[in-house]
């Protein structure tokens, strides 16, 4: 079935960059997506790519896509200690009707 | 506010009890979804509405669970007999239904089944 994996967790400085990565088994779906969560809270939405694309960037964030090898990842520039939280990766399903969802990867930023 | 709305934020109840839960989509989502994420894992897809119509549910929707939006606008969430299993946070998420657009998410309703 579809699946999406992340690294579990990811500790930074202020200031540097931050890369979140990410896999996916199933490669239809027409977008691919960036979901921030913070304690407590529901999901916020990051960013997005189209899957023509291999690149986008929006201010401190570029997400790179390599259909290829199935990779999604997500830089953070200039990182900050506001930017600590759960990153989830997430794809649509097949039937074009739900997001699969990676685990999760934890971000800390110390400062 | 015109984001998605969900209450109660926290509801802890006694296992074999009843809960609803309750969603506001953005007013003019007519796609509604429900999901639910327990600790260390990320949302797992539990239902999807088109307007008032139930178009797909997940298996992870056992026949304790019942999913509802009665005049295509809000939708309520209950579940019967809850299990402390049933414990987790429950989102609900709502879009416009152009190809192009996507999910947004409530604050979520934490469910705690002591």
């Amino acid at each position: 079935g579809e699946d999406v994996e992340q690294s579990l967790f990811l500790s930074v400085r202020e200031g540097d960059s931050s890369v979140i990565n990410c896999t996916y088994t199933d490669s239809s779906s027409t977008y691919l997506y960036w979901y921030k969560q913070e304690p407590g809270a529901g999901l916020q939405l990051l960013t997005y790519i189209f899957s023509n694309m291999d690149m986008k960037q929006d201010q401190r964030l570029t997400v790179l896509l390599n259909k290829k090898d199935k990779h999604l990842s997500l830089r953070i520039a200039d990182t900050q200690t506001g930017d600590s939280a759960i990153y989830f990766c997430a794809v649509i399903n097949q039937a074009g009707t739900a997001l699969i969802f990676g685990k999760g990867t934890t971000l800390s930023v110390s400062s | 506010d015109t984001g998605v709305s969900q209450d109660p934020r926290h509801k802890i109840t006694k296992r074999g009890q009843n809960v609803t839960f309750r969603c506001d989509p953005i007013s003019e989502h007519n796609r509604l979804y429900w999901y639910r994420q327990t600790l260390g894992q990320g949302p797992e897809f539990l239902t999807y509405f088109q307007n008032e119509a139930q178009l797909e549910k997940s298996r992870l929707l056992s026949d304790r669970f019942s999913a509802e939006r009665p005049k295509g606008s809000f939708s309520t969430l209950e579940i019967q007999r809850t299990e402390q299993g049933d414990s987790a946070m429950y989102l609900c998420a709502s879009r416009l239904g152009t190809p192009t657009d996507t999910q947004y998410f409530g604050p979520g309703t934490r469910l705690t089944v002591l």
